[in-house]
């Protein structure tokens, strides 16, 4: 199975803030990942699709990059909505399989 | 307006069944493979399997070959996700997520939560 690996598995950030987060695949995926974001209690909402295309509806502060084995997802000027937790996602072969996630908290 | 709306949430005993169900709409059912996720309390996603709701084909993830059993009704547009021989480490939210086109999901269920517990 290929292992994907977020870093960092946290992190506090205020209003205002950019963040980035990155997602490692366990092999070659080329674009293959997508990124979700998750608020306790709801199912996970995708953001972007194909590493780098912002789903419809989806503000632009979102966005994506990457491609092989290494991907960044940044959050432009965060919002209080953003505080969430972010999920990469890669397609490249099943079984899918996700990252651990990282938690983004207010400071 | 497309929806996924799943069964409520249950409680087994170990060794028990679930069946969890999830009903879509807006829609056409058979156009969209569905995806079953699971999420233990505190953790992240898992993916378990999907279902081509028009053929009725199904893929599970290795792990849950064997003890997981996937169907569909095309007469209500309803998928359901059959858990076996469940056991505590079953606890978990369990979601159903449409596919969209490249292995996303783009339009998911509520979640039906389904505690295992003695």
């Amino acid at each position: 199975d290929i292992q994907m690996t977020q870093s960092p598995s946290s992190l506090s950030a205020s209003v205002g803030d950019r963040v980035t987060i990155t997602c490692q695949a366990s092999q070659d995926i080329t674009n293959y990942l997508h990124w979700y974001q998750q608020k306790p209690g709801k199912a996970p909402k995708l953001l972007i699709y194909d590493a780098s295309n912002l789903e419809t509806g989806v503000p632009s502060r979102f966005s994506g990059s990457g491609s092989g084995t290494d991907f960044t997802f940044i959050i432009n000027s965060l919002q209080p909505e953003d505080f969430a937790t972010y999920y990469c996602q890669q397609y490249d072969e099943l079984p899918l399989t996700f990252g651990q996630g990282t938690r983004l908290e207010i400071k | 307006q497309v929806q996924m709306v799943q069964s409520g949430a249950d409680v087994k005993k170990p060794g028990a069944s679930v069946k969890v169900s999830c009903k879509a709409s807006g829609y056409t059912f058979t156009g969209y493979y569905l995806h079953w996720v699971r999420q233990a309390p505190g953790q992240g996603l898992e993916w378990m399997g999907w279902i081509n709701p028009n053929s009725g084909a199904t893929n599970y993830a290795q792990k849950f070959q064997g003890w997981v059993t996937m169907t569909r009704d095309m007469s209500i547009s309803t998928a359901y996700m059959e858990l076996s021989r469940l056991t505590s480490d079953d606890t978990a939210v369990y979601y159903c997520a449409r596919e969209g086109l490249g292995f996303f999901f783009d339009f998911w269920g509520q979640g039906t939560l389904v505690t295992v517990s003695s």
